[in-house]
């Protein structure tokens, strides 16, 4: 199963543009790059999802180099209640249901 | 927006009694799951259901453990004889194509599973 790895926790203030990078260097090409979002007491909302290159939704921007061994998941002008766990997951069409520690991101005033 | 709906929210029992998570996952979807997280760790995968059958299951997911698809809507997860250890929030998840579309897996809210 592919493995991800992120940083375990990162700070930032209200208004800035938060950054989240995901290594993946195992990646199949069957894998599919999908972030989610976690509140405590709640389950994983997704994000957004990409297979390569740049896909933006309303939410979130989301970059996937040519070699795929890696992806950064771009919040802009981020809140306080964007402050949750973010999770970068890989899918191989229902095949890896694994989900990494995730990345703890605090938003303060 | 479709939901995937878990009851009940909270439920305590005694150690050893048997306990049955209930969820209703979105209607159109095919692939279910149910994952776990212990407070203040990450998620854990349990066990998938695809075409009425297990497709994958963890190695958390023991005989203790058990999933149904009783009706054609509702998925469930049933602890035989709880323990301590399996307290936990238990998610149900669904998917319309296995996770590789536009909008990954659906979760529910969770159920706050206390074994006292």
């Amino acid at each position: 199963l592919a493995k991800t790895t992120q940083p375990i926790s990162m700070d930032s203030y209200e208004g800035q543009e938060v950054n989240i990078t995901c290594s993946h260097n195992n990646i199949a090409t069957n894998d599919y790059i999908t972030w989610y979002q976690q509140f405590p007491s709640q389950g994983p909302r997704f994000i957004i999802q990409g297979y390569k290159t740049k896909v933006t939704n309303e939410v979130a921007s989301l970059f996937i180099p040519a070699d795929r061994k890696s992806s950064t998941l771009s919040l802009p002008r981020v809140s306080l209640s964007d402050t949750a766990v973010y999770y970068c997951h890989l899918d191989n069409y229902g095949q890896n249901f694994v989900f990494g520690p995730g990345t703890r991101l605090s938003v303060l005033p | 927006e479709p939901e995937v709906t878990q009851t009940p929210s909270h439920q305590v029992t005694q150690m050893g009694q048997e306990v049955i998570l209930r969820c209703v996952p979105i209607s159109n979807h095919l692939y279910f799951y149910w994952y776990r997280q212990i407070l203040g760790q990450k998620v854990e995968f349990l066990v998938s259901f695809y075409n009425n059958e297990i497709s994958e299951k963890s190695e958390i997911f023991d005989d203790q453990f058990s999933v149904e698809r009783p009706d054609g809507s509702n998925f469930t997860l049933k602890i035989r004889s709880t323990k301590l250890e399996d307290s936990a929030m238990y998610f149900c998840a669904s998917s319309e194509a296995g996770g590789n579309n536009n909008y990954g897996y659906t979760f529910g809210s969770g159920t706050r599973l206390t074994v006292v």
